[in-house]
């Protein structure tokens, strides 16, 4: 069966490090996405990508990258770990582009930043 | 711009009791409109969606309607039971209508259901 997965599922790191999450696809989906859930916010977008080499800035981008090299996975890292970074990382990815279409997500990341 | 608002909870209910989650939303075009649940320790799962005005979205004995006069989109249940205990995130999608790409989240109710 075609799934999502996200990797690592728990990260502790330290402030200042470089810090890279991974998410895998076997949808053939072109666009994926990137979001963090935090208590009181719900889930906010962070970057996304509609197909290779084709990446975009979301809601909260700061201090976060993406990059799409092939169709399968889309990697965020984390330039120099903040402890406002600390979050749950979840990956999301749909096959079509209308507003009607569904986001399928992973199982997400935890990520703690000291 | 767009935004999603749901009661945050906890909900607290016992086993087969009638469950309203309130969703209302605020959107620059006609957007589609979708329930999320979470089950501890798991990612989002698809519960419903509707796409267009008076559509009414329906899975594992949950219903909502999209009501564009009153922009809302409430979950409800007939009789809980304790698997249903989870959170519940309302979203909209409007792509192609003057909105952000990608989902607006509410902010996720937290259903607690005794038995």
């Amino acid at each position: 069966d075609a799934e999502i997965t996200q990797s690592p599922r728990h990260k502790i790191t330290e402030t200042g490090r470089q810090v890279t999450l991974a998410c895998h696809q076997t949808w053939n989906h072109n666009n994926m996405f990137w979001y963090r859930q935090d208590l009181g916010h719900g889930l906010r977008l962070i970057h996304y990508s509609y197909g290779v080499q084709d990446t975009n800035k979301g809601e909260v981008s700061d201090g976060y990258s993406v990059s799409r090299s092939n169709t399968e996975d889309l990697p965020l890292t984390l330039e120099s770990a903040a402890s406002s970074q600390t979050s749950v990382y979840f990956c999301a990815s749909s096959s079509g582009l209308r507003r009607t279409d569904t986001q399928y997500f992973g199982p997400g990341t935890r990520l703690t930043v000291l | 711009g767009n935004s999603v608002t749901q009661m945050e909870g906890p909900v607290t209910l016992s086993e087969e009791a009638f469950l309203t989650i309130n969703c209302t939303y605020t959107a620059t075009g006609y957007p589609s409109l979708f329930w999320y649940v979470q089950y501890p320790g798991e990612g989002l799962q698809l519960l419903l969606k509707a796409t267009k005005a008076d559509d009414k979205g329906s899975n594992k004995g949950f219903e909502a309607t999209y009501r564009k006069e009153t922009t809302s989109f409430h979950l409800e249940k007939g009789s809980v039971q304790v698997s249903d205990s989870a959170v519940y995130f309302c979203a909209l999608s409007d792509r192609g209508g003057g909105g952000a790409d990608g989902l607006t989240f509410g902010k996720g109710t937290h259903l607690i259901i005794q038995p």
